[in-house]
């Protein structure tokens, strides 16, 4: 199946520096990518929905000039925490769709990354 | 509303226990997608089983099946004999249109399985 690539799976930072965490496609091309936010115990949050070439869509409530995200490949996007806070110590996950022309919808399966673990001290 | 309920946040099973796992959606789109994916503890999602809204076809994969009804909007997720290797966050998951129009996943609450040896 599509593998979905994040990096790193860990990370701990201090509170005011800016943590970068890339989510890559290894093997297909992902004309959008997908950025959630899992709390402990808690569903996946859609933050922000990523096309290759254009500025991201973030949902409401989701700042952006603090969580900017990049995608400027068809394999690859990143997300940027800046100026990170202990509060934006979180699980946070991306996921690709595959590139497909055949339907409105684009509704294939989402293949996610494995996640990536934030710890702001 | 595009919405999932979960409406059971943890379920305890013996092991070789059969259970299932309640998931009940509202769409106003009348072409979807139903998802499950599991959460292990290591925290990467798995993809299980996505279902379109005309296909109302049930599915069985090894121990897993999946109910969908259209009448009850439901999309219910059974394993038979569960194992420890079980024990997981499943969440049921809709792919429909947002707002904007464009096409989202939006995720229940997930239901927390454990599977006791």
């Amino acid at each position: 199946g599509a593998v979905v690539s994040q990096h790193p799976s860990r990370v701990i930072c201090k509170s005011g520096t800016s943590v970068k965490i890339e989510c890559r496609s290894l093997d297909f091309q992902a004309t959008t990518m997908f950025w959630y936010r899992q709390f402990p115990k808690k569903s996946l949050m859609l933050m922000a929905t990523s096309n290759e070439g254009s500025k991201a869509t973030y949902e409401q409530g989701v700042e952006k000039d603090k969580f900017l995200i990049n995608h400027a490949s068809l394999t690859l996007s990143t997300l940027t925490v800046t100026s990170a806070h202990p509060e934006d110590s979180s699980f946070y996950i991306c996921s690709a769709r595959r590139k497909s022309a055949t339907r409105k919808n684009l509704a294939g399966e989402l293949f996610f990354g494995e996640g990536s673990r934030l710890t702001v001290l | 509303a595009q919405k999932v309920t979960q409406a059971q946040t943890e379920i305890s099973v013996v092991e070789k226990e059969d259970v299932t796992l309640d998931c009940v959606y509202e769409t106003r789109d009348t072409t979807y997608y139903l998802f499950w994916y599991k959460q292990p503890p290591s925290g990467e999602l798995v993809f299980l089983i996505r279902r379109n809204s005309f296909d109302e076809q049930n599915e069985i994969s090894g121990r897993y099946s999946w109910n969908f009804q259209k009448s009850t909007s439901s999309f219910n997720f059974t394993i038979t004999a569960s194992q420890v290797v079980d024990s997981a966050v499943y969440f049921c998951a809709l792919s429909a249109t947002d707002q904007t129009g464009a096409n989202n996943l939006f995720f229940g609450t997930g239901t927390r399985l454990t599977v006791i040896p």
